[in-house]
């Protein structure tokens, strides 16, 4: 089975605050990617990164960056956190040709 | 552009059938995904199409017809377990191969 792996279920950190969330795969998949999911508003693709070192923006990059130093291993970072960026995140993996794999999700809430 | 629309919440009864549309424009179209969200969880993946035609999998079958830019996905017998969110997601080509979402159809299945 595919595993993706996150590494929070939730998360409460101040505005202002740098935020790390890690995320790893085991299926050595080649695309990851990073959603943040809110009502009304569906999935929404923050970045994503094709290879080792290689990054995309999505629809909604601003205020975040990532960093994928291993294959396994895709970060997303929030260099200074808001209030708006109170949500749930969702890290996911995939073949170019097959579906998505997702993990648990990382339920954040900025104060 | 690109849009999908599917409809924002559906009721359906215990033991009964019930089909999901979705909708979308796209100028790369290369395949449409389904996926299962329970509340507060991570969505799952049930079928993807790329062809034209019915795809049986169990209780869940997904159809597709390119030419109309329409799918759906039927859900036979159902159970309460089946109450969450469905989404319907199409692969872009002219996105980069990115998953465009739709905004989710919450069901609700009362006995």
């Amino acid at each position: 089975d595919v595993k993706v792996t996150q590494s929070s279920r939730y998360l409460v950190k101040r505005t202002g605050e740098k935020v790390f969330l890690e995320c790893v795969q085991d299926m050595d998949h080649e695309n990851m990617f990073w959603y943040r999911q809110d009502p009304g508003l569906g999935l929404r693709l923050i970045y994503f990164s094709y290879d080792v070192k290689m990054k995309e923006k999505g629809d909604i990059p601003e205020g975040y960056s990532v960093s994928r130093e291993k294959k396994e291993r895709f970060s997303l970072i929030l260099e200074s956190a808001s209030t708006n960026q109170t949500s749930m995140y969702l890290c996911a993996s995939g073949q170019f040709t097959d579906t998505q794999y997702f993990g648990p999700g990382t339920r954040l809430t900025v104060l | 552009g690109q849009n999908i629309d599917q409809p924002t919440e559906m009721t359906a009864t215990e033991g009964a059938i019930v089909q999901i549309n979705c909708t979308y424009q796209t100028s790369g179209f290369n395949g449409l995904f389904w996926y299962q969200q329970h509340a507060g969880e991570a969505p799952t993946f049930l079928s993807y199409n790329v062809l034209d035609g019915l795809e049986e999998k169990g209780r869940f079958s997904s159809f597709l017809s390119r030419s109309k830019g329409y799918s759906y996905l039927l859900l036979k017998e159902l159970q309460m377990k089946d109450s969450a969110s469905y989404l319907c997601a199409v692969r872009d080509l002219s996105q980069g191969g990115k998953l465009i979402f739709g905004q989710g159809t919450e069901l609700s299945v009362k006995p």
